[in-house]
């Protein structure tokens, strides 16, 4: 879900667990979602995308869910792995935006061995 | 990887000097962000281009200014770096079809004392 204050929301898993990370978004006219991953000291990187006619799609070990009816979006990690650890930051593009992105404050995802 | 690369990766300057960060791409991708990540804040768009000369304000785009002169390169310039402008920038870029995700750049770590 989205941050409070300076800190992120955090998830705490076991290595082989599945993690199911939250993401709220407000405006209603978003057609198009994404999800990134970004480890420390780099720049995001592309996980899943999923447009506003679809409410999930799947990748490798990944699964995004839209629920437009509430304006929630979740990623699912299967058996998730030591190297998913990271934050993780969902994105939208606003109809009418001009291709801006506008990205959620991101939830820390750490994986316990 | 997309080709994007971000100069310089690090750099310390005083309070009221100008900065100037580039963004350098080789994908001839039309649209170009430049974005500041601050704890608490996520990624927040400063400001974008969507072709050579044509950019515009995103939503932290006071003491920035920018410019595209090429496709390949887009510029954020600090006029007079204060404090408040210390954080990471990320440089991304999009294609030209609707809804496609952005790729972003490696990060400038700029501190401003």
């Amino acid at each position: 879900g989205e941050s409070v204050g300076l800190h992120l929301p955090t998830l705490s898993v076991q290595e082989g667990d599945n993690s199911i990370i939250n993401c709220a978004y407000s405006n209603s006219a978003s057609d198009y979602f994404i999800w990134y991953k970004q480890e420390s000291g780099k720049g995001p990187q592309f996980i899943i995308d999923i447009r506003s006619n679809m409410d999930k799609r799947q990748g490798q070990r990944v699964t995004v869910l839209l629920n437009k009816t509430v304006k929630h979006l979740s990623l699912q990690i299967a058996a998730t792995q030591p190297g998913d650890s990271a934050v993780y930051f969902c994105a939208e593009n606003k109809r009418g935006s001009n291709y801006k992105l506008t990205f959620g404050k991101g939830t820390l995802l750490t994986v316990n061995p | 990887d997309a080709g994007i690369t971000q100069s310089p990766r690090h750099k310390v300057t005083e309070t009221g000097t100008p900065v100037t960060l580039r963004c350098h791409q080789t994908e001839n991708h039309r649209y170009m962000y430049w974005y500041r990540q601050d704890p608490g804040h996520g990624l927040r768009l400063i400001h974008y281009s969507y072709g050579v000369k044509d950019t515009d304000k995103g939503e932290v785009s006071d003491g920035y200014s920018v410019s595209r002169s090429k496709t390949e390169d887009f510029l954020l310039t600090l006029e007079s770096a204060t404090s408040s402008q210390t954080s990471v920038y990320f440089c991304a870029i999009t294609g030209d079809s609707m809804n496609t995700e952005a790729f972003f750049g490696q990060g400038t770590r700029l501190t401003v004392v």
